[in-house]
Parts: structure tokens; sequence; C-alpha cells
């Protein structure tokens, strides 16, 4: 079965240093990758995915994630981070043929001034 | 565009109330999804469907019945909530729920159950 592990429940970064988000997945097979990002009482926005391909993926508001099949990572990266950043974070997992996605539990990130 | 949208934002309701959530897309998906969020948590898969007909359901109460009216809509029924299904009810859709793209989510209906 899949899995997704966000290791962090927290992470707090000062405004305009950079940022990494770690993601682990457990899938027997290539998986469908995706990161979101959630403000409060919002839906969820679709920062960036991987499906095959290149493995370092480019996403909106200046995100990018690297896939790295032999340590079953997907870590998202910001290279200087914004007061407006700040937001919980999901990865998830999805597997062709399947309808379903497995999201992880989450890292809230906050922004320090 | 890449929008979802959800009427109403929120939602209260008592406990022999019957209401209905609504989601619409004009983005072409073939797959529609309801998700339930609780706070701090990641979102629980559901109903999915795809091409308009039921193909996951993930085991959820009765008291929640949805509908898919035509590609562009979902729907769904609550019937005799409990104050435990409070919670924010997301809608998704992607282009083909069989192939794994990626899932597009409205902003959410605030479901209080008093």
């Amino acid at each position: 079965a899949q899995s997704v592990t966000q290791p962090d429940i927290h992470i707090t970064v000062s405004e305009g240093a950079s940022l990494e988000l770690r993601c682990n997945y457990s899938y027997g097979a290539t998986p469908y990758l995706f990161w979101y990002v959630q403000s409060p009482g919002q839906g969820l926005q679709l920062l960036l995915k991987y499906f095959s391909g290149d493995t370092l993926v480019q996403g909106i508001k200046g995100f990018e994630a690297e896939f790295k099949r032999s340590q079953s990572s997907f870590n998202l990266r910001k290279p200087s981070v914004h007061w407006s950043d700040a937001a919980e974070y999901f990865c998830a997992v999805g597997a062709r043929g399947f309808q379903k996605l497995v999201f992880g539990t989450g890292t809230r990130l906050l922004v320090s001034p | 565009d890449t929008e979802v949208t959800q009427t109403p934002k929120h939602l209260v309701m008592g406990m022999t109330n019957k209401k209905s959530l609504k989601c619409e897309q004009h983005m072409g998906h073939r797959a529609m999804y309801w998700y339930k969020q609780k706070a701090k948590k990641p979102p629980e898969l559901m109903f999915v469907y795809s091409y308009e007909k039921l193909s996951i359901n993930e085991s959820v109460p009765s008291r929640f019945s949805p509908e898919c009216p035509n590609s562009s809509l979902l729907n769904l029924h609550l019937h005799a909530l409990q104050p435990e299904d409070s919670a924010l009810y997301l809608c998704a859709s992607s282009q083909d729920g069989i192939s794994g793209y990626e899932q597009y989510f409205g902003p959410g209906t605030r479901l209080t159950v008093t």
C-alpha cells in the first residue's frame, strides 16, 4: 500500500532564508507525486507535480522539488521564503490506474520576521 | 482556468436537518471527488465519481449521499449528521480519474453540526 511520511510537523524559517520540506513515500512502482499548499480555512492549491522525466520539477510561487528514487523522497525547496508562504504543506502520492491520492500528515510552515 | 467552486462557504445545521453541498467545475474534467478534512489533519477521501459514475466509496456512512447530475456538478446530500461530522468538506476534480492526473481543489465548505 502507498504511504507518505512528512517527518516535520512544524518548521520555522526566517523570512528570506531557504526552505526544505521533507517527504518520503512508500510505493512499489513509479509514483505520481504532488505538493499542495493550504492556507488557513482554504482549499488546497497544487504547487507542483512529478510524473516522469526530469527529476527536478519547478512549480508555482518559486518552489521546486526533487524526486530521488534511491531515497524514496520528494523534498520541496524554495531559495528565499516570503511571509506569505506561511501555510500548511501536504505531500501526496498517487498511482497509475488508481484514483486515490494518499496524503502525508502535513508540515506547518511558520515564517519569522 | 483551474477553478473549482463550492457553495455554501459555511453551513450550520442541526442533527435533524437535511442540507446539500454543491461543487462545480468547468474545466472539462471527468473525475470529481469529495474529501473531509478535520482540523490539523490531511484530507480524507470520501467519494470518487468517474465519468459520472460512483467509482469509490470509502465506507462513508449513509447519512452522506453523493450525487453527480452531470460532468460539471457534484453534490453531497447531508441528513441526520452527528457533531463529529463537523469539518471542512473539500471538492476536487481531475482530468481523468483513472490515469492519475493532478486534482484541483475547491475552497471548501465549513460545516458545523449542532
